[in-house]
């Protein structure tokens, strides 16, 4: 059962545009929201994280959106650059539990030009 | 900023062989590690949990006598992979947490494994 749901598979923005991807979770025990950026053959590097005591996080052109009572986040980058072309994973964890990572399904981004 | 080696970066192997995967912390301690596999253009998938001194946790549908995990120190784990077949090539990648809630995780640059 895939515990954070992410969308859309593929993503392409003309340069200067917003990107945007959406994920959604259940589990109300989630308490860190982390979104990682993946280029081809390389580990997860992460880009911004956030908790669900905050409705928004912003860092340079990366922003995080957050809904606590419709259990959605998503991650807006602002002035796409064809740099941004990579993968993006949002992620959910919970803290006392585990602690491991429940990753989405991942958003090909392809900005052009 | 923390940082999270892994090694090789790249390895083939012969089918029935086994092949090592060292994940290293380079500047914190770990107390917990994490292994994943990930196919092209798909997500990591989880395979274990490894706690420094304590048996692996592994995920369901993974192999805990095919995929060896070892959490010997603070600062390293290793996977192996034993009798590798062609099927376990894959992109492996390693993650660490130090001690405590609210640390951060970081990844490896991951290892990828071919079986030939």
């Amino acid at each position: 059962q895939q515990q954070v749901k992410q969308s859309p598979q593929s993503l392409i923005v003309q340069k200067g545009g917003i990107s945007i991807i959406n994920c959604a979770y259940e589990n109300t025990a989630f308490d860190y929201f982390p979104w990682y950026q993946q280029f081809p053959g390389k580990g997860p590097a992460l880009l911004i994280a956030i908790r669900p005591d905050v409705s928004e996080k912003k860092e340079g052109r990366f922003t995080i959106s957050f809904n606590k009572s419709a259990k959605q986040f998503s991650l807006h980058i602002m002035d796409s650059q064809p740099g941004d072309s990579a993968t993006y994973f949002c992620a959910a964890r919970d803290q006392t539990g585990a602690n491991n990572l429940f990753f989405g399904t991942g958003t090909r981004l392809t900005v052009i030009p | 900023g923390a940082v999270v080696s892994q090694h090789p970066s790249w390895v083939i192997c012969k089918s029935g062989t086994s092949v090592k995967i060292e994940c290293r912390s380079l500047d914190f301690q770990a107390t917990t590690m994490f292994w994943y596999r990930q196919f092209p253009k798909q997500s990591l998938m989880l395979m274990a949990t490894s706690n420094e001194g304590s048996k692996a946790t592994y995920e369901q549908g993974v192999e805990k006598d095919k995929f060896l995990i070892n959490h010997a120190s603070l600062t390293l784990s290793t996977l192996t992979v034993t009798s590798a077949h062609p099927e376990d090539s894959s992109f492996y990648i390693c993650s660490a947490i130090g001690g405590g809630i609210g640390n951060t995780i970081y990844f490896g640059e991951g290892s990828w494994l071919t079986v030939v």
